[in-house]
Formats: C-alpha cells, sequence, structure tokens
C-alpha cells in the first residue's frame, strides 16, 4: 500500500522556469492539499481539493496552480519559478466522513530549489 | 482564523526521561481536532496522537499522552520514557470539525526535540 506518492523528490530550477510537482494517493480518499515547509514557519496550506472537480486556495496560493485530474491525482503547478518558492512540498490526502477526525495522510515531500 | 503556537523552538531531554512540548492555539469554534505530528530527518509527516475538543478525556497512545485544556486553549504533549528515535521536529495542528468537504490543517512553527544518550 503506497498511500501517498510524490514526484519528484527533488528538483532545482532557475527563475522563471516551470515545472509541475504531481500527488497520487491509493486510498480512495476524496480530499487532497498541497502544504509548503519553510523553516521556522511549519507547513502553509498552498491549495486543496474537497473533491473530485474542486480546488480552492488556501493560505498561500500566489504563484500556484492545481489540477485535480482525477480522484488519484492532485499536481501542483509553478508556471514561472521565484527563489521565494523554494521550499519543500507535501502533498496529503484524506478522507470525508459524516463523522470522526479527517486525518491526513502525507507524502514523503518533495524539495525544490529555485536558483 | 485559527492560530497555533508553538513557544518552545527546541528542546533536549535524555534518554528514558520524560518531556512536555508545549502548544496553544487560538479559535472561536467549539467543534474542532487537535494533532500532533512528529517529522524525524527522514522529512516524512507520521501522526502521533489526536484529541477530540468535544471529548474531555485525554488522548494517550502508548508512551504519548496530551493534557488537553479546552477554556485555556493549551494542547501539550508528553513523551514518556524518551528513546533516540523520538527524535525529530514535533508539530502540533488544529483542524476545524467539517462534514463532507475538506479537512484543513493549520500547523505551529514547531519544536525541534533531541533525546540524548
Amino acid at each position: 500500500n503506497a498511500g501517498v506518492t510524490q514526484t519528484p523528490k527533488f528538483q532545482v530550477l532557475k527563475t522563471g522556469q516551470s515545472m509541475t510537482l504531481q500527488c497520487a494517493q491509493d486510498m480512495n480518499h476524496n480530499s487532497m492539499y498541497w502544504y509548503r515547509q519553510d523553516p521556522g514557519m511549519g507547513l502553509r496550506l498552498i491549495y486543496y481539493s474537497a473533491s473530485e472537480g474542486t480546488t480552492d486556495k488556501g493560505e498561500v496560493p500566489n504563484g500556484y496552480n492545481v489540477s485535480r485530474l482525477n480522484k488519484r491525482e492532485f499536481s501542483l503547478r509553478l508556471e514561472s519559478a521565484a527563489p521565494s518558492q523554494t521550499s519543500v512540498y507535501f502533498c496529503a490526502s484524506s478522507d470525508t466522513g459524516s463523522s470522526g477526525a479527517n486525518v491526513l495522510t502525507f507524502g514523503a515531500g518533495s524539495r525544490l530549489t529555485v536558483l | 482564523a485559527q492560530t497555533v503556537t508553538q513557544s518552545q523552538p527546541e528542546m533536549s531531554v535524555q534518554e528514558a526521561e520524560t518531556v512536555t512540548l508545549s502548544c496553544t492555539y487560538d479559535t472561536s469554534e467549539n467543534n474542532y481536532y487537535l494533532f500532533w505530528y512528529k517529522q524525524p530527518p527522514s522529512r516524512q509527516m507520521i501522526l502521533v496522537i489526536r484529541q477530540e475538543a468535544y471529548k474531555q478525556q485525554n488522548a494517550t497512545e502508548n508512551r504519548f499522552s496530551v493534557n488537553f485544556q479546552k477554556a485555556a486553549k493549551s494542547f501539550s504533549l508528553k513523551i514518556s520514557d524518551s528513546q533516540l528515535g523520538d527524535t525529530a521536529m514535533y508539530f502540533c495542528a488544529f483542524m476545524k470539525l467539517y462534514t463532507g468537504t475538506a479537512s484543513k490543517l493549520t500547523f505551529g512553527t514547531g519544536t525541534r526535540l533531541q533525546v540524548t544518550l
């Protein structure tokens, strides 16, 4: 059971280049999320998708776009990378039931460096 | 908006000893969940423990327990019999209770715990 799989694990970009981070989950979860982690700031929500076909902005969406390709996959795109987007990116997913805590399962993270 | 504050950037504990990590939060919600996540050097985010706000009983998971004080908006994590494998960054996180839609986590800035021999 792979859980949440992110690719690539590491990437170096030059300022202005574009790239897409891929995320796939095999737990049949409805909701998916993208977070970024910066030193001293914890994890901050970039975008999320409550269900297939919907996406919404989180706390720090500027400079990013997302696509919920299907129930399994949720990609994050940087159209014109900037040094401020140097960070570790985490994808997560959760089930949305009518009761109980919706525990997030995280991927292993992707370290992105923008020069 | 919710905020989560972890006022201890770094802590150290000797193996087999007990350590408590602090977390406070601010919210106007009445129904919510609180979590502690562990992030070892591998970078993987691992759920340690969770607490439902409507439950007065403090959650426990083996050597990990919480002290949840709802009125004070405090949620501390106690690690008993500390082990070298507990060395990690620990994040406190808040989640509003939704039904039928995404449940977003708000994280604190983390406490780096070092377990020493």
